[in-house]
């Protein structure tokens, strides 16, 4: 089955602390993105990766870390720096030459005690 | 820059009615996509939609149907006899060129809640 995974579906983590949240994809998509939802609001674009060992910041970068060290994978970091990280977090990949093609991972729901 | 407003924040009806989510957008470009994805329950989204800013023609696929109008920069989703499966987040979304790649813009979503 290709898709995207996302885990744990369900995060806690108190405050002052950095959590990972990982996504992982099978469909050999070069370019992967994370998204923030809150609540009543549209999804915003935190960072995106077009190649490995390459990213780019996204609208509210500021707070976040990612990596790329493989194609398959786009680990996304929340520091200690967010001020308010409690979110719906999706990630997403598509194919380099339809990057507004994107398909979307479950999601993780981060919850800061 | 670009903007999508979905107007609508929540809309309710009963199985089997139509209803109709609205979708307005800004844009400067003159080539551009506009898509709709759904999110259930679960969290996931699910893609229903991709369409050209140069083809303006209605579609239909099943119960679904939408209506893009270039003039009044709208692309209005329409679902035909409702059903209890369709109750979900409904984004709107439009394609943005931005330092060497299409990213999206999405409004903020339209809850519908469809009661039996």
């Amino acid at each position: 089955d290709g898709g995207i995974t996302q885990s744990p579906k369900y995060l806690f983590r108190k405050e002052g602390q950095n959590v990972t949240l990982s996504c992982e994809q099978n469909l050999n998509h070069d370019a992967m993105y994370w998204y923030r939802q809150d609540p009543g609001q549209g999804l915003r674009l935190i960072y995106y990766s077009q190649i490995v060992n390459d990213f780019q910041k996204g609208d509210i970068a500021e707070g976040y870390s990612v990596s790329r060290e493989k194609k398959e994978s786009f680990p996304l970091t929340v520091t200690s720096a967010q001020k308010n990280p409690t979110a719906f977090y999706l990630c997403a990949s598509s194919l380099i030459e339809a990057t507004d093609t994107q398909y979307f991972g479950p999601g993780t729901r981060l919850t800061v005690l | 820059a670009q903007k999508v407003t979905q107007a609508q924040t929540e809309i309710s009806v009963v199985e089997k009615e139509d209803v109709t989510l609205d979708c307005v957008y800004e844009t400067r470009d003159t080539t551009y996509y506009l898509f709709w994805y759904k999110q259930p329950p679960s969290g996931e989204l699910v893609f229903l939609i991709r369409r050209n800013s140069f083809d303006e023609q209605n579609e239909i696929s099943g119960r679904y149907s939408w209506n893009f109008q270039k003039s009044t920069s709208s692309f209005n989703f329409t679902i035909t006899a409702s059903q209890v499966v369709d109750s979900a987040v409904y984004f709107c979304a439009l394609s943005e060129y931005s330092t060497g790649f299409q990213k999206l813009v999405f409004g903020t979503g339209t809850r519908l809640l469809v009661s039996p």
